[in-house]
This record gives structure tokens, C-alpha cells and sequence, in this order.
């Protein structure tokens, strides 16, 4: 158990629907990071928060959106869904604003999204 | 964009056998290099973070090792087991972004 946990872990929808997905992070940690993972892709970097600021963002669509709230959880919400973003979303946690620096980011289970 | 590349895609060994794999970066304005193992219908978890030129770090039968100057990393595998089948993922931090590589997919046959 790496100590991040999101919720729900399954979600389907219908396109155009919007949907919000949560994160809670290793207690401890401030930065959160998305990743979204398409069939036969990779992880593909969302954005970044530390401690309630965005710091970072990768290949986010503009109908994605996402905060990290004072308790330090975080929730990505994705509307107008469409097919294609059918996907696993990771969230990823670690200890310091460097994220990356000198510690690991530990990920959650992930939520699968369907869209129908 | 920042671009980090793992060869190969794929490996099939048998029990025993040693392995490794590449992951290349670009090498300027280098932070920091993670090494991730990725099993199915889990999540991803840290093996290594690496920092420095030269660093060399190992767990068990696993290792590797880091090149900034040239922009590359090994993965080694010593022996390998059925249970290291696994994606074994590289992933470059840079300005708040840690970037993966689309992982090697590693498969040892007993």
C-alpha cells in the first residue's frame, strides 16, 4: 500500500458528462501530480500541485481542470467527455516541493475511466 | 518537450538470464533520473532516484546506473526471476515535471 488513495477506482459515463476524480495523498506529502494513460500509451504528464498552488502542466486539455485544497487532497475534473479520454488516471504523491529531486513519487491505484 | 526514450520496448528472457535496459534524456539541465516497476493491475512503484553523474545504486538483483554527461541510464537485472515480469519504467524530473518513458515490458519465463 503506497499510501495514496483515489477514488472511485471505476467510473463509467456517457459522453458529454462531467466527471471528478479524487486524490488523497501520503500523509506528509505536499506535492501531487496527474497522469493520464491511454491505451498502448504511456504516462502522460497531467499537472502538478504543491501545497494548494498549481506549479506545473503537462498535456492537459482545456476541458481538464484541477485544485489541491487545503487538506492537501486533490480532485481532477474532466468534462465534455469524449471516447478518447477513456483511460487510466494516476494520481502521485511525494514529501517535497522538488518533488522529483531526491524523493520517489508514490502513485495511487488509479481510477479507470470508461466513456460510452 | 522534454523527451525520455527506453529501449527496448519489450524483452522475453528465460529464469537466470541478465538483462538490461536503456533509457535516454536529454542531458542538459539535468535534475533528476527515476527508475519505476510497474506489474500489472498495480501501480507503479520507485526503485531508484538517481541524481548524480556516475551514480551507481542497487537493490537486490537489480541495479543501475547513471550517465547525465551522455544523457543515458542502465537498468541491470542479475538472474532474473519469473516474478521481475514487470514495465519497467524511466521517468526525467525537470522544472516540477517528472516525465516517463513508455517503460520496457519485461516477461521471464521460467
Amino acid at each position: 500500500d503506497s499510501g495514496v488513495t483515489q477514488t472511485p477506482k471505476h467510473l463509467i459515463t456517457a459522453t458529454g458528462q462531467r466527471v471528478t476524480l479524487r486524490c488523497s495523498p501520503r500523509s506528509g506529502d505536499l506535492s501531487v501530480y496527474w497522469y493520464q494513460q491511454s491505451l498502448d500509451q504511456g504516462l502522460q504528464f497531467l499537472i502538478q500541485y504543491y501545497n494548494g498552488e498549481e506549479r506545473a502542466k503537462g498535456n492537459i486539455l482545456e476541458r481538464f481542470s484541477a485544485q489541491q485544497f487545503p487538506d492537501l487532497h486533490s480532485e481532477l475534473n474532466l468534462s465534455s467527455l469524449e471516447l478518447g479520454d477513456s483511460a487510466l488516471y494516476f494520481c502521485a504523491s511525494s514529501v517535497d516541493y522538488r518533488g522529483g529531486m531526491n524523493t520517489e513519487a508514490f502513485f495511487g491505484q488509479g481510477t479507470r475511466l470508461t466513456v460510452v | 518537450i522534454l523527451n525520455v526514450e527506453q529501449s527496448p520496448q519489450s524483452l522475453h528472457v528465460q529464469e537466470g538470464d541478465s538483462t538490461n535496459f536503456t533509457c535516454s534524456f536529454p542531458s542538459s539541465n539535468f535534475y533528476a533520473l527515476h527508475w519505476y516497476r510497474w506489474e500489472t493491475a498495480k501501480s507503479p512503484e520507485a526503485l531508484f532516484v538517481m541524481t548524480l553523474n556516475g551514480d551507481e545504486k542497487k537493490k537486490g538483483r537489480i541495479s543501475a546506473t547513471l550517465n547525465t554527461k551522455e544523457g543515458y541510464s542502465y537498468l541491470y537485472i542479475k538472474g532474473s526471476q519469473p516474478e521481475d515480469s514487470a514495465t519497467y519504467l524511466c521517468a526525467l524530473y525537470n522544472t516540477d515535471k517528472l516525465i516517463f518513458g513508455t517503460g520496457t515490458r519485461l516477461q521471464v519465463f521460467p
